[in-house]
């Protein structure tokens, strides 16, 4: 079954604007964690939320986490041109040694 | 920065032949999992292995593939007999601790099946 998905599919914003993505699961986790990837290229760790946390920051990404409903999202502030890229949610059961992709979201920063 | 290597970064094989795709996962890090992404799709999970042996795997991760931690070092996949749907991007990744602490992936290496 489908675990993360990530809402919207495709986002396209201008240079200085902020970009929000979501990400909704089926599964009590024990956390999630959000990547980025450039066209064809690695998968770059971003940010690791845990089920007892409700908002983390790294820099300019702002994540939070609901567990009652089931979401999170991934805010990114003054977004920038080499922001561009696929982005995407990870979640990880309790008791699993996996963690299940969501299908991601582009998106495109125009400068 | 410690870093998740994978070697090579592109492979071509024809169908049928046997593939090894290696990887050198973070030094301190005990999971060691493999991901592949089919172009355009999802990254979808094959195994994950710790203190030398699988502690889960998918549907995907049938005979045709096995894993290995040859040395200290080096965690490998290999894929017995491959067909023209293996072809994909085989991510390694590797975690410190389980499934609370952050996974961090290779480069990938692109596998491509004639």
């Amino acid at each position: 079954s489908q675990q993360g998905e990530e809402d919207p599919q495709a986002l396209s914003i201008q240079e200085g604007e902020n970009a929000t993505m979501n990400c909704s699961y089926k599964t009590s986790i024990n956390n999630l964690q959000w990547y980025r990837q450039n066209s064809g290229r690695g998968l770059v760790h971003l940010i690791l939320i845990r089920s007892n946390e409700r908002e983390k920051h790294s820099g300019r990404l702002r994540v939070t986490l609901d567990t009652s409903k089931k979401s999170s999202s991934l805010l990114i502030t003054a977004s920038r041109a080499a922001d561009t890229a696929s982005y995407f949610c990870a979640t990880s059961d309790a008791g699993t040694y996996k963690y299940i992709f969501g299908t991601g979201t582009r998106l495109k920063v125009l400068a | 920065e410690p870093e998740v290597t994978q070697t090579p970064s592109h492979q071509v094989t024809q169908m049928g032949q046997e593939v090894i795709l290696r990887c050198v996962p973070i030094s301190n890090h005990l999971y060691f999992y493999w991901y592949r992404q089919i172009l355009g799709q999802k990254v979808e999970f094959l195994v994950s292995f710790y203190n030398n042996e699988i502690s889960e795997k998918s549907e995907i991760f049938d005979d045709q593939f096995s894993v290995e931690r040859p040395d200290g070092s080096n965690f490998t996949l290999k894929i017995r007999s491959t067909k023209l749907e293996d072809s994909a991007m085989y991510f390694c990744a590797s975690s410190e601790g389980g499934d609370w602490t952050e996974a961090f992936f290779g480069q990938g290496t692109r596998l491509t099946v004639v």
